[in-house]
Formats: structure tokens, C-alpha cells, sequence
């Protein structure tokens, strides 16, 4: 049973629209919500993340809403260019716990 | 800045045989993990390890051993390889505490035969 999951399994943009990138969990005790993005023959790499403290995080281009009630989370990416191709996946954790746990992830890409 | 180094990067194996991989890191961190990437899979936890001679559970643990026997060092044994298997296995680690990022190795890819 996945306990974080991710749609859609791939995504295409053009150049300049927003992507909008989905995840939901299960768990209510998740507290911390981390996004990654991994490109190709590269490994996954930390790009924002949030706490249920809050419902939106925003960094640059890239932000995350928040559903606590709903248990459901959405990266939006504005103005998209083709370097933002690649696969984004969604994490979560708890307690302050050590056990990450990753979606399937979403595999963006952005046409020019 | 550090580094996680994994080895080997790609390793090919026969169905049956125990395969070893081996994962080290100059972070200084305490927590490890070992990930293994499916394509369309995301990244499943096999066994993650919060200090030296600790080792914890994930997700995906059936099939799979592990050792901490250092603080910067973290193998992960396959212990019965199965026919046309294919993954990349990541290595990773991260501080101690509650949400800090988790850093990965450039992964070993592992094909059966």
C-alpha cells in the first residue's frame, strides 16, 4: 500500500505556463512534506519543502498549497521553462522520524 | 560540502547469487538509507540506520540484509538475486533531527541475468 501518492505519472507544459504537480497521504501523522527533483542519470535532490504549520510555501517559481483536512498537497511551478524538465516526487515523514517515504513521482516536461 | 560515494556503479549478477553493495559518505551524518529505484516506481525504503550497528526496517526489506558497522558506511546485500531484475539501489543519508534533507549517491545499477 503506497502511503504517498502522486498524479499524474508524467505531465507536459509549454514554455511559460504553470505546471501544477499532485500528491495525497495517508498518514496522518506525516508532519513534513519535502518535494525532490531528479534528472536524468542524476539523483534526487532536495527542492522545497513545508510543514502542515503552514498552507503555502513559496520559493521563486516553485510553490507548495497544502490541504491539511484533506490530506492532499500540490506543487505549482509558474512560468515553466524546459530546464524545470524532470521528475518531481513528493516525500513525507513523521515525528520527527527518519523514515522518508516518496510517491511514485510526476515526470514534467516542459516544451519550448 | 560531502560526499556520498557508491560502489560498484553498475553491477551485473546471476540469478541466485548474494550480491553486496557499498555505500560510504564524508557528511558526518548519522542517519543512512538505501533506496531502490524502479522505473514508474518512485523510490521504495528497503533499510535506513540512525546510527553505527543500528539498522531499521523499510518498506522493502524481504530479500535485502544490512550493516552499519562504521558511522560513514552503509552496505546493503542482496541476498538472492532474482532473474531479470533490474534497478538503480540509492544510497543516501541526512543529519540528525526532524526535516533535514536527505542527500543521495549517484545510485549502483543493478541488472540480473
Amino acid at each position: 500500500q503506497q502511503q504517498v501518492r502522486q498524479s499524474p505519472q508524467s505531465l507536459t507544459v509549454w514554455e511559460g505556463e504553470t505546471a501544477i504537480l499532485n500528491c495525497s497521504y495517508e498518514d496522518s501523522t506525516f508532519d513534513y512534506f519535502p518535494w525532490y527533483w531528479q534528472f536524468p542519470r542524476e539523483s534526487p535532490a532536495l527542492l522545497i519543502a513545508i510543514r502542515p504549520v503552514s498552507n503555502k510555501k513559496e520559493d521563486g517559481r516553485f510553490t507548495i498549497f497544502f490541504n491539511k483536512r484533506e490530506k492532499k498537497l500540490s506543487l505549482h511551478i509558474t512560468d515553466s521553462q524546459p530546464g524545470d524538465s524532470a521528475t518531481y516526487f513528493c516525500a513525507a515523514s513523521a515525528g520527527g522520524g527518519y523514515k522518508v517515504v516518496f510517491g511514485s513521482g510526476t515526470r514534467l516536461l516542459v516544451s519550448p | 560540502g560531502g560526499i556520498i560515494t557508491q560502489t560498484p556503479k553498475f553491477l551485473i549478477g546471476q540469478e541466485g547469487q548474494k550480491l553486496t553493495l557499498k555505500c560510504q559518505q564524508n557528511f558526518n551524518h548519522d542517519t543512512m538509507y538505501w533506496y531502490r529505484q524502479d522505473s514508474g516506481k518512485g523510490l521504495r525504503l528497503i533499510y535506513y540506520s540512525i546510527t553505527e550497528n543500528d539498522l531499521q526496517k523499510g518498506d522493502l526489506s524481504e530479500g535485502y540484509d544490512a550493516s552499519r558497522e562504521k558511522k560513514s558506511s552503509f552496505s546493503l546485500t542482496v541476498t538472492s538475486a532474482q532473474k531479470n531484475e533490474m534497478a538503480v539501489f540509492l544510497c543516501a543519508s541526512s543529519m540528525e533531527g526532524r526535516d533535514t534533507e536527505v542527500f543521495f549517491g549517484k545510485g549502483t545499477r543493478l541488472t540480473v541475468v
